[in-house]
């Protein structure tokens, strides 16, 4: 049972480059979430599922898009990656939407 | 929209001191959770407290939810080195959890 498990965990992107990050879950939660966290500014949600198929977006979804095809995964992709979006991200997923959100160990993304 | 402030927004201690971190939110909530995130990790889920007036412990580790279910309280008895890291409230109203910006603890030895 590995939880919460993010691939990367590093990444450089010049300024303009996309790329994707993968979050998945091994526990069966419909609730998956992803936000960043930088200095000083603690966690804030970009994007968020409440089942298989479905997004929402949260506090903070501008330059970023999110798919969930498949219950157990949760992508986040940069379209045109911006140095704004040098962060560390994570992903986290819950059972109940009022539930323990279960964290991954995080990527931690620099963009030039 | 839902906002939720923590203070104190660091903390350093010497080793057996108390530590008291608090959380307010803008607006009623219906449940608040308490994280922990060493440093280099993750956030880790501490408790929910769902009750107004409710009081929980875990060990040394002591929360409060307020009576209007407004605000809430992290408290650490006698701290230990092990207590170091970022705690972090988030309070659940009609939307996603909201996060505060958390409170960084540093413990000396």
């Amino acid at each position: 049972n590995a939880g919460v498990t993010q691939t990367p965990k590093f990444r450089v992107l010049k300024t303009g480059q996309s790329m994707t990050l993968l979050c998945a879950q091994d526990m069966n939660h419909e609730y998956m979430y992803w936000y960043r966290q930088d200095p000083g500014m603690g966690l804030r949600l970009i994007h968020y599922s409440v089942g298989e198929g479905t997004t929402a977006k949260g506090e903070v979804p501008d330059g970023y898009n999110v798919s969930r095809l498949k219950k157990q995964n949760f992508l986040l992709g940069l379209e045109s990656a911006a140095p704004s979006q040098t962060s560390v991200y994570f992903c986290a997923s819950s059972y109940y939407w009022s539930d323990t959100q279960y964290f991954g160990p995080g990527t931690r993304l620099t963009v030039l | 929209g839902q906002q939720v402030m923590q203070i104190p927004q660091y903390q350093h201690v010497q080793e057996g001191e108390d530590f008291t971190t608090y959380c307010n939110s803008s607006t009623t909530l219906s449940n608040i959770q308490w994280y922990k995130q060493r440093p280099g990790g993750h956030p880790v889920f501490l408790i929910q407290l769902v009750k107004s007036g409710e009081v929980k412990k875990q060990k040394r580790l002591t929360f409060q939810f307020g009576e209007a279910k407004k605000n809430s309280s992290l408290h650490i008895t006698a701290t230990q080195t092990t207590d170091v890291g970022t705690y972090f409230c988030a309070g659940r109203g009609n939307t996603p959890l909201v996060f505060g910006k958390g409170t960084r603890l540093s413990v000396i030895a």
